[in-house]
């Protein structure tokens, strides 16, 4: 069966500080991988979204991902990280051939420091 | 582009009362809805896919006579928890499908908070 594991459960950093968040997947092919944002009390926002070609992908919010099929990796990464980026980060997968529900990961937090 | 509006996004009810929630593609047509729950601190939970004029799919676990769910139209669908209990405390989110590759991706309503006392 799929799955998905975001290892770090809280992760701090400070303002201006760069950031990678980590994400794994278990999977019978490459599926198609996502990453969405939480903020309290609100529903998921797609930050981007690899489908197939440059296994580097930009998204929104200066963020982008870099897909690695030898390490089954789609990790999330911004240069500099804003007070405002503060939220839990899901990283989720589809299948691509056939069938539309997605697998999330557990989440991480993300705490900015001032 | 690819809004999903839902509705309401906080309700208080009594216990044994229903609560409908509705979830709308407002600028694309959403062939497949889903409804997830999500406790605190926790990942998403999916209960069930919609398919528009078509029965839902539920998730094992998930009681299709508690939480039934109506996918009228292209752009609407509706979760109504029945005879609600303290127990169905939770923040339900809606998505719909994108019209990209495999009907991803899924984008996502700001979710309703509900409260049964």
């Amino acid at each position: 069966a799929q799955s998905v594991t975001q290892p770090d459960i809280h992760i701090t950093v400070s303002e201006g500080a760069s950031l990678e968040l980590r994400c794994n997947y278990s999977y019978g092919a490459t599926p198609y991988l996502f990453w969405y944002v939480q903020s309290p009390g609100q529903g998921l926002q797609l930050l981007l979204k690899y489908f197939s070609g440059d296994t580097l992908v930009q998204g929104i919010k200066g963020f982008e991902a870099e897909f690695k099929r030898s390490q089954s990796s789609f990790n999330l990464r911004k240069p500099s990280v804003h007070w405002s980026d503060a939220a839990e980060y899901f990283c989720a997968v589809a299948p691509t051939g056939g069938g539309n529900k997605l697998t999330f990961g557990t989440g991480t937090q993300l705490k900015v420091e001032l | 582009g690819a809004v999903v509006s839902q509705h309401p996004s906080w309700v208080i009810c009594k216990s044994g009362t229903s609560v409908k929630i509705e979830c709308r593609s407002l600028d694309f047509q959403a062939t497949t809805m889903f409804w997830y729950r999500q406790f605190p601190k926790q990942s998403l939970m999916l209960m069930a896919t919609s398919n528009e004029g078509s029965k839902a799919t539920y998730e094992q676990g998930v009681e299709k006579d508690k939480f039934l769910i109506n996918h009228a139209s292209l752009t609407l669908s509706t979760l109504t928890v029945t005879s609600a209990h303290p127990e169905d405390s939770s923040f339900y989110i809606c998505s719909a499908s994108g019209q990209e590759k495999g009907d991803q991706p899924q984008h996502f309503g700001d979710g309703t908070r509900l409260s049964i006392l």
